[in-house]
């Protein structure tokens, strides 16, 4: 089972700030990789698939880079609406797997 | 509008079972593979079955092998799962997920979940 890992766990960022997200593979996944965003109460909202591509509707603040086994989420200018807790997913071997998440809260 | 209704989801005693369904609409529900995942209370998220859209294919992550059913009905729309043998473990709110259109791709719409608890 390929294992993800995310850090930080929690990323305290201003409004405005730029945020930047990792997330580690224990082999590699090619590009098979999934950003999802999910707010509490919630279902997950899917970001970037392909690493680095935005899924239909995902504002272009939101870019994703990396390939292997080392991912990065960045949000390049963080918006209110954007404080949740984000989550990796691999998709390159069964069983699928996500990583912990990072929460991206208010500093 | 695509729209995934799960059901189906309550209170269990251990070892009991429970049927889950998701009911699709706004696409072409047989064309697509489809998902379960899962997230307990208050912890991250964690894929447990997909099924192909012919329901040829099944995988299931090795915490619920042997106890949980993925299956679909074409016809009907509709994504299930049957979960036998509950340990209080399996406490979660359970999602479907569909696979985006594009290969390689991600979960692109998912529902908003059914809460399923075990416990005595």
């Amino acid at each position: 089972e390929i294992v993800m890992t995310q850090s930080p766990a929690t990323l305290s960022v201003s409004p405005g700030e730029r945020a930047t997200l990792s997330c580690r593979a224990s082999q590699s996944v090619s590009s098979n990789l999934a950003w999802y965003q999910q707010k509490p109460g919630q279902a997950p909202r899917l970001l970037i698939y392909g690493a680095s591509t935005r899924a239909t509707g995902i504002p272009a603040r939101f870019s994703g880079s990396g390939s292997g086994t080392e991912f990065t989420l960045t949000i390049s200018s963080l918006q209110s609406e954007d404080f949740a807790v984000y989550y990796c997913q691999q998709y390159n071997n069964w069983p699928l797997t996500f990583g912990p998440g990072t929460k991206v809260d208010i500093k | 509008e695509v729209q995934l209704v799960e059901s189906g989801g309550g209170l269990v005693q251990p070892g009991g079972s429970l049927r889950l369904s998701c009911a699709a609409s706004g696409f072409t529900f047989s064309s697509y593979e489809m998902n379960w995942v899962r997230q307990a209370p208050g912890k991250g998220l964690e894929w447990v079955s997909y099924i192909s859209s012919s329901g040829s294919t099944i995988y299931y992550a090795d915490s619920v092998k042997g106890r949980f059913t993925i299956s679909r009905d074409n016809a009907k729309n509709s994504l299930y799962l049957q979960m036998n043998s509950l340990r209080a473990e399996d406490t979660a709110v359970y999602y479907c997920a569909r696979d985006a259109v594009v290969p390689a791709a991600g979960f692109d719409y998912w529902g908003q979940g059914t809460l399923v608890t075990v416990s005595s």
